[in-house]
């Protein structure tokens, strides 16, 4: 039972690249999350999903855009990378119902030169 | 939104009990209060939840006001490897499930 895997865990890009994050998650969830982390802040939402086919707008969401074709997978894309976007990113998912604990990858360090 | 807000840091004799304090006191009646921890740059580790009462794991106790503005984080045994930001975390409904907002959270330190 691996949880939730993101990939790539590194990557460098230049200004103006594009690319995808990849989040997989094998518990069934139904919810799904991306968050960014700057040095010394805490997580903010940028985008998340309540099912397959669905998604929406969290705090940061300028800049990315998301896809959830399968209910395993939340990928995360930057079509025109900026300097500001050099963060941490994580990606969690929760059940649902019930108190929707929320279950994180190890995250993905991307930096924009 | 419901808010916490937490001590920027605090420090823990190794073997001693840490508690990390939150006051949350916009929370509305149904809404649980969610304990997490980051080591390092590491994903977040859930610990411990509570919507009322006072909750118990492996990991830590939570005790929550009984006007539910605020709650303790107990971790009876702090060891060196409880070094780690302590996130409190309430969340709010939005559009068919719910955001979780993280403030900065606690740095806890825990000495040798």
């Amino acid at each position: 039972n691996a949880g939730v895997t993101q990939t790539p865990k590194f990557r460098v890009l230049k200004t103006g690249q594009s690319m995808t994050l990849l989040c997989a998650q094998d518990m069934n969830h139904e919810y799904m999350y991306w968050y960014r982390q700057d040095p010394g802040m805490g997580l903010r939402l940028i985008h998340y999903s309540v099912g397959e086919g669905t998604t929406a707008k969290g705090e940061v969401p300028d800049g990315y855009n998301v896809s959830r074709l399968k209910k395993q997978n939340f990928l995360l894309g930057l079509e025109s990378a900026a300097p500001s976007q050099t963060s941490v990113y994580f990606c969690a998912s929760s059940y649902a119902g019930g108190a929707n604990v929320l279950t994180f990858g190890a995250g993905s360090r991307l930096t924009v030169l | 939104d419901a808010k916490t807000t937490q001590p920027p840091s605090m420090d823990c004799a190794e073997g001693r009990a840490a508690n990390l304090p939150c006051n949350h006191s916009t929370i509305s009646g149904n809404e649980y209060v969610y304990w997490y921890r980051q080591i390092h740059s590491q994903g977040p580790q859930y610990i411990i939840h509570g919507l009322k009462n006072n909750e118990t794991n492996e990991m830590a106790s939570l005790i929550i006001t009984e006007d539910r503005k605020s709650s303790t984080l107990i971790l009876p045994h702090a060891t060196l490897r409880d070094t780690a930001v302590y996130y409190c975390i309430v969340r709010f409904p939005t559009s068919g499930t719910y955001k979780y907002i993280f403030g900065t959270g606690t740095r806890l330190k825990v000495l040798a």
